[in-house]
């Protein structure tokens, strides 16, 4: 079973801070999905990373895929009370068909005001 | 609206009284999954379902049943629910089978709690 571990599992932060979201494995992923979750709601797909080395930015969000394909980042720039929940890492392992999708236990990010 | 459509939204029950959760999608997708959510065990996959009549169990599926007679509907089933089953259920649906190229999009859950 390919594993995917996220770091921090909580995220505690003052608006206007930066902050970086780890999602890390000792398997290669064919693609690695980053999803944002609030309150009462399910999971929204942020960002697809495909290519190792692949760089995606989304306003003030920049995510990375590692360039072995094991591992993901999120960084935030400047984060607002609205980045405020729980962001999951979702990778397609390359073994079991592609229609698997692992996912990470989440970071739980606060963005106090 | 595209979306996924899970009913009850909350759902109190004792143990061993049968039930089902229904989810419908609008979009014509052929992949539908369920999964729960539990604190520090984060998403874990029930069941999936590549297309009607199709179904394959996924990391959990010990005490559930699911059914896909139609493409739009895959509803969860609880013949005999115990209380390890209190969870926040999440169905998902996507139009590929290839991960890369076709998002998971999500209900907004329903959160069952078994006494």
């Amino acid at each position: 079973t390919q594993l995917l571990e996220q770091s921090p599992q909580f995220l505690s932060i003052q608006e206007g801070e930066n902050l970086t979201v780890y999602c890390n494995s000792s398997s290669v992923f064919s693609s690695l999905q980053w999803y944002r979750q609030e309150p009462g709601e399910g999971p929204v797909l942020l960002v697809t990373v495909v290519t190792g080395g692949e760089v995606k930015k989304l306003k003030r969000l920049t995510f990375q895929f590692g360039d072995a394909r094991k591992d993901s980042s999120l960084h935030i720039t400047a984060a607002q009370p609205g980045d405020t929940g729980l962001y999951l890492c979702a990778g397609a392992p390359t073994q079991g068909g592609s229609e698997k999708l692992v996912f990470g236990k989440g970071t739980k990010l606060t963005v106090n005001p | 609206e595209a979306q996924v459509t899970q009913n009850p939204r909350y759902l109190i029950t004792v143990t061993g009284k049968k039930l089902t959760v229904t989810c419908s999608q609008n979009m014509n997708h052929e992949y539908m999954s369920w999964y729960r959510q539990d604190p520090g065990l984060g998403l874990r996959q029930i069941y999936y379902s590549m297309n009607v009549e199709v179904t394959d169990k996924g990391d959990v599926p010990e005490g559930y049943k699911v059914s896909r007679k139609e493409k739009r509907n895959f509803p969860l089933i609880l013949e005999s629910p115990s209380p390890n089953q209190t969870s926040l259920y999440f169905c998902a649906s996507r139009s590929g089978f290839r991960v890369y190229n076709s998002p998971l999009h999500f209900g907004n859950g329903t959160r069952l709690t078994v006494t």
